[in-house]
């Protein structure tokens, strides 16, 4: 168990749709990192968040959110999925924002778009 | 654009042999990261290298930064069947906004 916590392990759902994934940090880590990863692409950064912040953006779709609470939990938000957006999505924290950090990766939540 | 290119891609080999497997880029890197992530699990941090030429051991695994600090390798030494996974570099620089960028990663496999 790394502490970071992802839910759900695994989401099926409908082009079109809606679906959020949430992350908690590890206990003691300000800043949350969501990533995406699939077969072509491998692991792309989507965003970053510090301390509730945005801190860094990556290759972010519009179509797709993302925020970090007062209690440090995130959430990344995905919408009008498209049958590309099937992939896995990791969640992983670190303790500062600035710099190369060391990063602990959550189990990650696989989403399925039909 | 992939700032980090890893090779190869895919990687079969039987338990006992040696391997070596790169990641090179044309960007200059503060800090590159080796991550090897199994099936169904997230990424975990197996070294951070800092200083250019800088050779890093762990068990049977050691890690070289290139000297210019745009390119590192792993070596295993006996691989052994606990090895198999997909190994990930990682590397942030200031046009990421020091967000780590991962390389596409290579696919280890190694059968007894």
């Amino acid at each position: 168990d790394s502490g970071v916590t992802q839910t759900p392990k695994h989401l099926i759902t409908a082009t079109g749709q809606r679906v959020t994934l949430r992350c908690s940090p590890r206990s003691g880590d300000l800043s949350v990192y969501w990533y995406q990863q699939s077969l072509d692409q491998g692991l792309q950064f989507l965003i970053q968040y510090y301390n509730g912040e945005e801190r860094a953006k990556g290759n972010i779709l519009e179509r797709f959110s993302a925020q970090q609470f007062p209690d440090l939990h995130s959430e990344l938000n995905l919408s009008s999925l498209e049958l590309g957006d099937s992939a896995l999505y990791f969640c992983a924290s670190s303790v500062e924002g600035v710099g190369a950090n060391v990063l602990t990766f959550g189990a990650g939540s696989r989403l399925t778009v039909l | 654009t992939q700032l980090l290119e890893q090779s190869p891609q895919f990687l079969s080999i039987q338990e006992g042999e040696n391997l070596t497997v790169y990641c090179n880029s044309s960007s200059v890197f503060s800090s590159l990261q080796w991550y090897r992530q199994e099936p169904g699990e997230g990424p975990v941090l197996l070294v951070t290298v800092v200083t250019g030429g800088e050779v890093k051991k762990l068990k049977r695994l050691t890690f070289q930064f290139g000297d210019a600090r745009k390119d590192s390798s792993l070596h295993i030494t006996a691989a052994q069947p606990g090895d198999t996974g997909l190994y990930l570099c990682a590397g942030a620089d200031s046009n990421s906004g020091y967000a780590l960028n991962f390389g596409k990663g290579t696919s280890l496999l190694v059968t007894p």
